[in-house]
């Protein structure tokens, strides 16, 4: 158990829906990144929150949209699902730049499977 | 950041060295090195950093190269539970710097 929580495990809906993903970050941790699997893709990075706010985006498509909540858990919205939306959905979290170990060391959860039919 | 690249793949026989190799020839001088891995499907695990110094952990060895250019992550004593994706990223000192994953190297540990 990495420390990082994300549900649901597996979700199976249809094409034109809109789903939510949940993410619980470590203990301790500030910050939330979303990274989308897809076979033909491989990891690619969605957003990153720190603290609240949006620090980074990365190939997040309009139709998706996330935040960061007061405790820190974060949410990713995914609407108007396409066939093309079925991945592996991974948050990950870490403290920050560390300055003693000149790291920012990303703590994976176990993801998110995502089919859209 | 600078780009890595990886061979694709990788075979390596249970109880010897698996040495990973990879290359970061446009790196920065305040960038560092990562090794992560993804096990089949699971989220990717982080494994071991380095700046310029050698480094050893519980899990692995990471050797740089003295231009920075290059890297090797080695697995002492690889056991199948190794085989995995094995991914080598470059990434500034920031907390606001995501790391980018490429394709990575698939390891097969082989009885």
């Amino acid at each position: 158990d990495s420390g990082v929580t994300q549900t649901p495990k597996h979700l199976i809906t249809a094409t034109g829906q809109r789903v939510t993903l949940r993410c619980s970050p470590r203990s301790g941790d500030l910050s939330v990144y979303w990274y989308q699997q897809s076979l033909d893709q491989g990891l690619q990075f969605l957003i990153q929150y720190y603290n609240g706010e949006e620090r980074a985006k990365g190939n997040i498509l309009e139709r998706f949209s996330a935040q960061q909540f007061p405790d820190l858990h974060s949410e990713l919205n995914l609407s108007s699902l396409e066939l093309g939306d079925s991945a592996l959905y991974f948050c990950a979290s870490s403290v920050g730049w560390s300055r003693s170990s000149g790291a920012n060391v990303l703590t994976f959860g176990a993801g998110s499977r995502l089919t859209v039919l | 950041d600078a780009k890595t690249t990886q061979p694709p793949s990788m075979d390596c026989a249970e109880g010897r060295a698996a040495n990973l190799p990879c290359n970061h020839s446009t790196i920065s001088g305040n960038e560092y090195v990562y090794w992560y891995r993804q096990i089949h499907s699971q989220g990717p695990q982080y494994i071991i950093h380095g700046l310029k110094n050698n480094e050893t952990n519980e899990m692995a060895s990471l050797i740089i190269t003295e231009d920075r250019k290059s890297s090797t992550l080695i697995l002492p004593h690889a056991t199948l539970r190794d085989t995995a994706v094995y991914y080598c990223i470059v990434s500034r000192p920031s907390g606001n710097t995501p790391l980018v994953f490429g394709k990575g190297t698939r390891l097969s540990v082989i009885a």
